[in-house]
């Protein structure tokens, strides 16, 4: 049974910092991986989708890598602003079983201090 | 404005009683979901379509039921059977096997 964790569960950083969240999967068998956003009390906000066959994608000051082999994708983020502060989600979808199901972790809660 | 539409954005149950929840997209995705969201876990599958007339129960889909009688719409209805319904309900649509766009949520509340 695929399971996606987060690490870690929160994060504060000082604004311009670059930082790095992480998620790991046990099933190494996806179909695709989807980075979203979600700000307090509101829906979820897609930022990256990386298929299985891809390393990595960007967008702005973002960039999702991943590495099926190992189990784990990382979300850079440049230059982090207040603006940032929000949940982070990652979901993973398999091959097989029923298709367009995505597993997701519980986030990283992230702060940025101005 | 293409996007997902969710409707109500807060809504109460009294005990016993059925509610629905309304999902609607202009984005002309086939595939359409429901999840819970609860605090402190993670987002979990409560029914999906695919397509038009079919659908399939998710991890939790006890207490709820769904139609899909049309493309743009995938209603949701929260059961007397659903015994701890209060939680964040988001729909979701995409073409089939690929990025998923969420609504805006409702968030449901037992009194």
């Amino acid at each position: 049974k695929q399971e996606v964790t987060q690490i870690p569960a929160a994060l504060s950083v000082p604004e311009g910092e670059n930082l790095v969240l992480n998620c790991s999967f046990t099933d190494s068998a996806i179909y695709n991986l989807q980075w979203f956003r979600q700000d307090p009390g509101k829906g979820l906000t897609s930022l990256l989708l990386i298929q299985s066959s891809q390393r990595e994608q960007t967008s702005g000051r973002l960039n999702a890598s991943l590495d099926k082999s190992s189990g784990r994708s990382t979300l850079y983020i440049a230059a982090s602003q207040p603006g940032d502060s929000a949940t982070y989600l990652c979901a993973v979808m398999n091959y097989g079983g029923a298709t367009n199901k995505l597993i997701f972790g519980t986030g990283t809660l992230l702060a940025v201090q101005p | 404005d293409g996007g997902i539409t969710q409707s109500p954005k807060y809504l109460f149950r009294k005990e016993g009683q059925n509610v629905t929840l309304s999902c609607e997209q202009n984005l002309n995705h086939d595939a359409m979901y429901w999840y819970r969201q609860d605090p402190g876990q993670g987002l979990r599958l409560i029914y999906y379509s695919q397509i038009v007339n079919d659908f399939q129960k998710g991890d939790i889909a006890e207490g709820y039921s769904v139609s899909r009688e049309k493309k743009e719409s995938f209603p949701l209805t929260v059961t007397s059977a659903q015994k701890n319904p209060t939680a964040f309900y988001l729909c979701a649509s995409s073409i089939v096997n690929n990025e998923q766009f969420f609504g805006p949520g409702t968030r449901l509340t037992v009194l």
